[in-house]
């Protein structure tokens, strides 16, 4: 089944710009989402269909998918910005059609 | 804007079933053409898809739960439910529900109840 990996962990620090990579073989084909988890809470989704911000998420927040890498980025990164990331794709070809991401640990220092 | 209320006990017995139900309010579970899933994530973990269900009765489970999961839905109580068998203590985690929006293969979840603890252990 189809994989995706992210880096555990990552910190920056506050003003500073987060880019949160998601790899996975040839996801630029695929539409990528990206969630916010922030402690006992439960996931919100930030990002649709690669770029796309639901209402009520701030502009802050981007994504960009090529080739194989997708990216979310937080530009001037807040403390309330800390949470774990994950993405997840919708794979058409596979029985097992929903694949999340191992999600990112964002620490603002 | 529809909310998601997962319920249901928080501690279940080993070989036994894990039961719980996803409430669907301020809004119909009827309306538009969304799929119902049911996600989990064990304690310091990623999480992971357990399947879908569409309101008429149509589902799509993970292989790997495939044998034990059951899933059913209530439109006249706008909920639906999951049923997952034989479970072990590799099966403790919290349980959400969230709806499927999107097309093709282009799709989400949004928005996510707020998950239950569900903890297997005798």
């Amino acid at each position: 089944s189809y994989v995706l990996t992210q880096p555990p962990s990552m910190s920056v620090a506050p003003g500073q710009t987060a880019r949160i990579t998601c790899g996975g073989n040839n996801i630029g084909a695929k539409s990528v989402q990206w969630y916010q988890q922030k402690p006992g809470q439960a996931p919100v989704l930030v990002v649709y269909d690669d770029g796309d911000r639901p209402s009520g998420t701030l502009e802050r927040f981007s994504g960009f998918t090529f080739g194989s890498t997708a990216t979310l980025t937080v530009s001037r990164v807040e403390a309330g910005d800390e949470a774990v990331y994950s993405c997840q794709v919708w794979d058409t070809s596979s029985d097992h059609p929903v694949v999340f991401g191992g999600g990112t640990k964002l620490t603002v220092l | 804007q529809v909310q998601l209320q997962e319920s249901g006990p928080g501690l279940v017995k080993p070989s036994q079933t894990l039961s719980l139900t996803c409430t669907v309010s301020d809004g119909s579970i009827n309306s538009g053409t969304y799929y119902w899933n049911w996600i989990r994530q064990p304690a310091g973990k990623g999480l992971e898809w357990i399947g879908r269900i569409y309101t008429s009765g149509s589902t799509n489970y993970n292989p790997s739960l495939k044998n034990r999961v059951t899933m059913s839905v209530d439109t006249s109580k706008n909920q639906f439910s999951l049923r997952l068998n034989s479970v072990t203590a590799a099966d403790t985690a919290v349980y959400y529900c969230a709806r499927e929006v999107g097309l093709a293969a282009v799709r989400w979840f949004d928005p996510w109840g707020q998950g239950t603890l569900v903890t297997v252990s005798s």
